[in-house]
């Protein structure tokens, strides 16, 4: 079936440095979301890429959308604290008349002050 | 700012009891969603609902889970005989097109 892979599955980092995760597909997807997720709450959309090729930036996020459509990366700088939760990548696949999306394996980010 | 609000946010049940979980999905919205999130796995579709009737359904969707639109605000997610393999957090999403999703906070099922 269709999966979105994530990388790396965790990561502890030290606050303030810079941080990299990554998705990838077997399968084109035309626009590709990054969510947050902290213990015990809803995703939260942090960036939504429409366009291949496409870099988009929100505060000390910034993520791109691969040029093959197959892949993106997410990109946050100067990490705090506050960063702490599970990255998750997704894709909408069309089904009847909407989208269903479908969601990458994680990236479980660890901050440590 | 608008959001999709969800009760109860924790739900404990017998097995083989029936469960409501509720949502309110954002005011403007057409389409509405249930995801499922076993504890430590990832987020996965159920079932999408828009003009009053299922769009899709995935295949844990299964005959025990129905879902409704009973007025203009809520949207409920019934699970009709609980398994202990329910247990798990149920995300509401709802969008105003075919567009970006927006996901409640979620609710905790545990099924004894």
């Amino acid at each position: 079936g269709q999966q979105l892979n994530q990388s790396p599955q965790s990561m502890f980092i030290q606050e303030g440095e810079d941080v990299s995760m990554n998705c990838t597909s077997s399968s084109i997807f035309n626009t590709w979301l990054w969510y947050k997720q902290d213990p015990g709450e809803g995703p939260v959309l942090l960036i939504a890429l429409y366009k291949a090729g496409e870099l988009t930036s929100n505060g000390r996020l910034t993520a791109q959308f691969g040029i093959t459509r197959k892949d993106s990366f997410l990109n946050i700088s100067a990490s705090i604290p506050s960063d702490v939760g599970i990255y998750f990548c997704a894709g909408p696949r069309a089904t009847s008349g909407t989208y269903k999306y479908i969601f990458g394996t994680g990236t479980r980010l660890k901050v440590l002050a | 700012e608008p959001e999709v609000t969800q009760t109860p946010s924790h739900q404990v049940t017998q097995m083989g009891q029936e469960v409501i979980l509720r949502c309110v999905p954002i005011s403007n919205h057409l389409y509405f969603y249930w995801y499922r999130q076993i504890l430590g796995q990832k987020v996965e579709f159920l079932v999408s609902f828009y003009n009053n009737e299922i769009s899709e359904k995935s295949e844990i969707f299964d005959d025990q889970f129905s879902v409704e639109r009973p007025d203009g605000s809520n949207f409920t997610l019934k699970i009709r005989s609980t398994k202990l393999e329910d247990s798990a957090m149920y995300f509401c999403a709802s969008a105003s097109s075919t567009d970006t999703q927006y996901f409640g906070p979620g609710t905790r099922l545990t099924v004894l």
